[in-house]
C-alpha cells in the first residue's frame, strides 16, 4: 500500500495567517491526490482534487500544488471557519490511502 | 441534491456481526461506485472497500481479512456493508462515500453522515 505522511500533525495560527500543510507519498503518485477538511463532528469534505483543482464552491484562499511524491496544501488567509482536520488522500492505486491528518486551530 | 443517508448507531458484543445501510438519492445511482471508509475514535481515515452499483465488482482492503462484505440493491438505491467477528478495535464511525465512475475513485465527493458502531462486552 502507498503510505501518505502528513506534517505537521497539528498547528495553531492567527486569523489572517498563511497556513501550509505538506503530504509525502511513499512512491510516485503523479498528481492523483485529493485534500479534505473534516470539521468537528462532521464527515470529511473534499476541497481539492488532482493535487491542485479547487472543488466547486470552495473559496479561493485554499490551494494545492505538487506532483510525484511531494504535495502542499495552503490556506492563504486563515479564517475562523477553517478550523478542523485536513487530510490528503492518494488514488493512484488501490487501496486509496489517507495521510494521518493535520489539525488546524486558531490562536 | 446528492444525499447519502446511513442507518443509525449500533452497539454490538465482541464476535457479533453488524450491517449498515446507505440510501443514495439525487443522482444516477448506477453510474458511480460506492466506497466505505471508517474512522476509529480520534484516529485517521481507513479505506475499507468499494462496490459498483450493479453489485458485480467489489474490492476490499486486505486489512479486514474477509470479515467485510459490501452489497448493492439497485432497486432500493441502497448499498450495505457487513462486518463479522467484531472486536473492540472495530469501534468506529463507518462512512459510505460516493466515488467516481471507475474503480479508481478520484475524489470521494459525497459522504454519508456516518454510522457509529460500538463494540463492547
Amino acid at each position: 500500500d502507498i503510505q501518505m505522511t502528513q506534517s505537521p500533525s497539528s498547528l495553531s495560527a492567527y486569523v489572517g495567517d498563511r497556513v501550509t500543510i505538506t503530504c509525502r507519498a511513499s512512491e510516485d503518485i503523479r498528481k492523483n491526490l485529493n485534500w479534505y477538511r473534516q470539521s468537528p463532528g462532521r464527515a470529511p469534505k473534499v476541497l481539492i482534487n488532482d493535487a491542485s483543482n479547487l472543488e466547486t464552491g470552495v473559496p479561493p484562499r485554499f490551494s494545492g500544488s505538487g506532483s510525484g511524491t511531494e504535495f502542499t496544501f495552503t490556506i492563504s488567509s486563515l479564517q475562523p471557519e477553517d478550523i478542523g482536520t485536513y487530510f490528503c488522500q492518494q488514488y493512484d492505486n488501490l487501496p486509496p490511502t489517507f495521510g494521518g491528518g493535520s489539525k488546524v486551530q486558531i490562536k | 441534491q446528492v444525499q447519502l443517508v446511513q442507518s443509525g448507531a449500533e452497539v454490538k458484543k465482541p464476535g457479533a456481526s453488524v450491517k449498515v445501510s446507505c440510501k443514495a438519492s439525487g443522482y444516477s445511482f448506477t453510474s458511480y461506485y460506492m466506497h466505505w471508509v471508517r474512522q476509529a475514535p480520534g484516529r485517521g481515515l481507513e479505506w475499507m472497500g468499494l462496490i459498483n452499483p450493479l453489485g458485480t465488482i467489489a474490492r476490499y482492503s486486505q486489512n479486514f481479512q474477509g470479515r467485510f462484505t459490501t452489497t448493492s440493491d439497485t432497486l432500493a438505491t441502497t448499498v450495505y456493508m457487513e462486518m463479522r467477528s467484531l472486536t473492540s478495535d472495530d469501534t468506529a464511525i463507518y462512512y459510505c462515500v460516493r466515488g467516481g465512475v471507475r474503480v479508481i475513485p478520484g475524489a470521494l465527493d459525497y459522504w454519508g453522515q456516518g454510522t457509529l458502531v460500538t463494540v463492547s462486552s
